[in-house]
């Protein structure tokens, strides 16, 4: 079956240090999204991409940064990671093909705290 | 612009009574809405999406969800909760698909099921 993963699951880093979250999905779709989980505020949008080598900041990307070299990857990178960064990342994909009915279909998730 | 309020963050009702969780929304022209769910330490599952046509939506795990224009909301229900639905639960408004099918989020409620 087609699917989104997200590693690593859990991670522990150092403030000051870049930290690459990886996100892989195989449904071929062409929309991929980070968003950032934190309490209170719902899930908020980092960076999106609608395609190879197109990458787009959202409503939180000070400190992020996305490439895309294919498809099926989204790594998103913390270029120097802060405590104001400890959170649960989610990665996101949809198919523009479907139009109207596009719906993002989201990854388990990554725990990341900055110490 | 657009925005999306769940005005409960936290429910608790018991197993087997029916549940009604809130969301409402602001956005100009005709929204795209979404219900997601997160079980702990999970990623988010779409339980069902409203593009246009009958506003009652019928999702997986019982649940439905009612469009009402007039006040800008999207409720979701179930008639009988089970002790498996306690998770977080997210509603969300679609910026369309000629806008990239980017999401915004409610804060989330948090269900509780008592025995």
């Amino acid at each position: 079956d087609a699917e989104i993963t997200q590693s690593p699951r859990h991670k522990i880093t150092e403030t000051g240090r870049q930290v690459t979250l990886a996100c892989h999905q195989t449904w071929n779709h062409n929309n991929m999204f980070w968003y950032r989980q934190d309490l209170g505020h719902g899930l908020r949008l980092i960076h999106y991409s609608y395609g190879v080598q197109d990458t787009n900041k959202g409503e939180v990307s000070d400190g992020y940064s996305v490439s895309r070299s294919n498809t099926e990857d989204l790594p998103l990178t913390l270029e120097s990671a802060a405590s104001s960064q400890t959170s649960v990342y989610f990665c996101a994909s949809s198919d523009p093909r479907q139009g109207r009915e596009e719906t993002q279909y989201f990854g388990p998730g990554t725990r990341l705290l900055v110490l | 612009a657009q925005s999306v309020t769940q005005p409960d963050i936290h429910i608790t009702v018991s197993e087997g009574a029916s549940l009604e969780l809130r969301c409402n929304y602001s956005y100009g022209a005709t929204p795209y809405l979404f219900w997601y769910v997160q079980s702990p330490g999970q990623g988010l599952q779409l339980l069902l999406k409203y593009f246009s046509g009958d506003t009652l939506v019928q999702g997986i795990k019982g649940f439905e969800a009612e469009f009402k224009r007039s006040q800008s909301s999207f409720n979701l229900r179930k008639p009988s909760v089970h002790w498996s639905d306690a998770a977080e639960y997210f509603c969300a408004v679609g910026a369309g698909y000629n806008q990239g099918g980017k999401l915004i989020f409610g804060q989330g409620t948090e269900l509780s099921v008592k025995p």
